[in-house]
C-alpha cells in the first residue's frame, strides 16, 4: 500500500494570509486527492490532482481559492488562499494505488491530514 | 445529487452486542469502502467492496454490498470498547477518466465497557 505523509501537520494561520501544504507519496500513483472534512463533518472532495494538466475542482470550490499543484507522480500541493475562520478545517491528500488500477483492482489511501485553525 | 446516508449518525452500544450500520447511496455504484476514523487521525481503510453480494469480514466487523438496494452494512459483533470510532462508507463514482469517492455522513460508535 502506498505510504503518504503530508506536511505540515498542523498549523494556526490569521485571516487573510495563505497556506500551502505538501503531500507526499512513496510510490508513483495516477491519481491523487484533495480532500477537507470539516469539524464533526464527513469528508468533501476538493479537487482530483492530475499530473501535467490542470486540477478538476469539484462544486463549490475554485482554482482562485484552492490553487493545486501536481508536478509529478509522486507529490502535490495545496493552497489555501486569503484564509478565512470557516477554512478551519482538516485537509487530507489522498491516492489510488496505480499497480492495482491495471489490475482492475484498486484502493484509496489516505495521508495523515493536515489540522487547519484559521484565527 | 448524489447522496451517501449513513444511519445512525451516532451509536451507543454496550460490550458484548451486536448492531449494524447502514449506508444508503442514491446513484449506481458497483464498489465502496468503508473506513474507520480515531479522533484526531486520519481514516483507516477497513473494506473494499467490489460487486454485488460482496462479503467481507475482518474480526468482529463484517460488511456486505447489495448494489440493486444501493445498500451497504457493517456488521458490528459481540463489540469491544477498542471499536470505538467514527465510521465512514464512501461510494466509489467512476467518471470514465478517473474516480472519486463520495463520503457518507459517518458513523460515530462509543462501546461501552
Amino acid at each position: 500500500s502506498a505510504v503518504i505523509s503530508q506536511k505540515p501537520s498542523r498549523d494556526i494561520c490569521q485571516r487573510g494570509t495563505s497556506l500551502t501544504i505538501q503531500c507526499q507519496v512513496d510510490s508513483q500513483v495516477t491519481m491523487m486527492f484533495w480532500y477537507r472534512q470539516q469539524p464533526g463533518q464527513s469528508l468533501t472532495l476538493i479537487a482530483t490532482a492530475n499530473q501535467g494538466s490542470e486540477a478538476t475542482y469539484e462544486s463549490g470550490f475554485v482554482i482562485d481559492k484552492f490553487p493545486i499543484s501536481r508536478p509529478n507522480l509522486t507529490f502535490s500541493t495545496l493552497t489555501v488562499s486569503n484564509m478565512s475562520p470557516e477554512d478551519s478545517s482538516i485537509y487530507l491528500c489522498s491516492v489510488v494505488d496505480l499497480y492495482d488500477i491495471l489490475n482492475g483492482e484498486y484502493e484509496q489511501y489516505f495521508g495523515p491530514g493536515t489540522r487547519l485553525t484559521v484565527t | 445529487e448524489l447522496k451517501v446516508e449513513q444511519n445512525p449518525l451516532f451509536l451507543s452500544m454496550q460490550e458484548g452486542k451486536n448492531y449494524t450500520i447502514y449506508c444508503n447511496y442514491s446513484t449506481t455504484s458497483d464498489r465502496l469502502y468503508w473506513y474507520r476514523q480515531d479522533p484526531g487521525k486520519s481514516l483507516e481503510s477497513l473494506f473494499v467492496l467490489l460487486s454485488n453480494g460482496a462479503v467481507k469480514q475482518e474480526g468482529r466487523l463484517m460488511a456486505s454490498l447489495d448494489t440493486k438496494a444501493r445498500l451497504s452494512t457493517l456488521h458490528i459483533t459481540a463489540a469491544v470498547h477498542d471499536l470505538s470510532a467514527t465510521y465512514f462508507c464512501a461510494v466509489d463514482i467512476y467518471g470514465g477518466a478517473t474516480n472519486k469517492l463520495i463520503f457518507g455522513t459517518g458513523t460515530l460508535l462509543a462501546v461501552q465497557p
